[in-house]
């Protein structure tokens, strides 16, 4: 099962930055907290991920809190190509360790 | 990055036939794994395609209908047999990189069962 809780759907407007939640209480100490995302009739593209520090890339932001609870993944200015399905997954991140889909954010980028 | 390849991407397929799907990755990878993605679903993973060893599949996926090859680091198959409409899905692999870090995925098989 799935080891993440995220809301089924969000809306932000073009432009301003979009903020995606995640709960992760049961995470262990050597798990990840990766995000990706899924356009429309594509494969899952990878986002970012991060243990316990904050991170940043080209493509996005992710705050994880100091008890690893919960996460948010930020798009600093969303545009519509943004719209998508965002997945939460937590992992160890090892050679090992496959991805268990949850059910994800459908984002809603607004004009 | 690792850059995954899928054939078909799509296919329309009778009753009771049976479908392969390639997957081919464009470096050597340690993990391969095979999803399902049912029409407006999240993806349930199928199983992992072990180099030199039988797959290791997940509850409620059996070999004798998806079985998987894994001949070398680079290359995997995936076959849907002796489909159903039931099957109608898309169907995607993923693979790891040098380190299995982080896991890439193909642009996925849609199958459609008449």
């Amino acid at each position: 099962d799935a080891k993440t809780t995220q809301p089924p759907s969000m809306d932000c407007a073009e432009g301003r930055a979009a903020n995606l939640p995640c709960n992760h209480s049961t995470i262990s100490g050597n798990e990840y907290v990766y995000w990706y995302r899924q356009i429309h009739s594509q494969g899952p593209q990878y986002i970012i991920h991060g243990l316990k520090n904050n991170e940043t890339n080209e493509m996005a932001s992710l705050i994880i809190t100091e008890d690893r609870k919960s996460s948010t993944l930020i798009l600093p200015h969303a545009t519509l190509r943004d719209t998508a399905v965002y997945y939460c997954i937590v992992r160890v991140g090892n050679r090992d360790d496959k991805i268990i889909f949850g059910k994800g954010t459908r984002l809603h980028i607004l004009p | 990055s690792a850059v995954i390849s899928q054939k078909p991407s799509r296919d329309i397929c009778q009753r009771g036939t049976s479908l392969t799907i390639q997957c081919q990755v464009d470096s050597q990878v340690t993990m391969m794994f095979w999803y399902r993605q049912q029409p407006g679903q999240s993806l349930t993973l199928i199983a992992t395609a072990n180099q030199g060893s039988e797959a290791t599949y997940e509850s409620g996926f059996v070999i004798d209908k998806f079985p998987i090859s894994r001949p070398n680091l680079t290359f995997s198959t995936l076959t849907v047999s002796n489909m159903s409409p039931e099957d109608s899905s898309i169907y995607l692999c993923s693979a790891g990189g040098a380190t299995n870090e982080k896991l890439f995925f193909g642009s996925g098989t849609q199958l459609s069962v008449l």
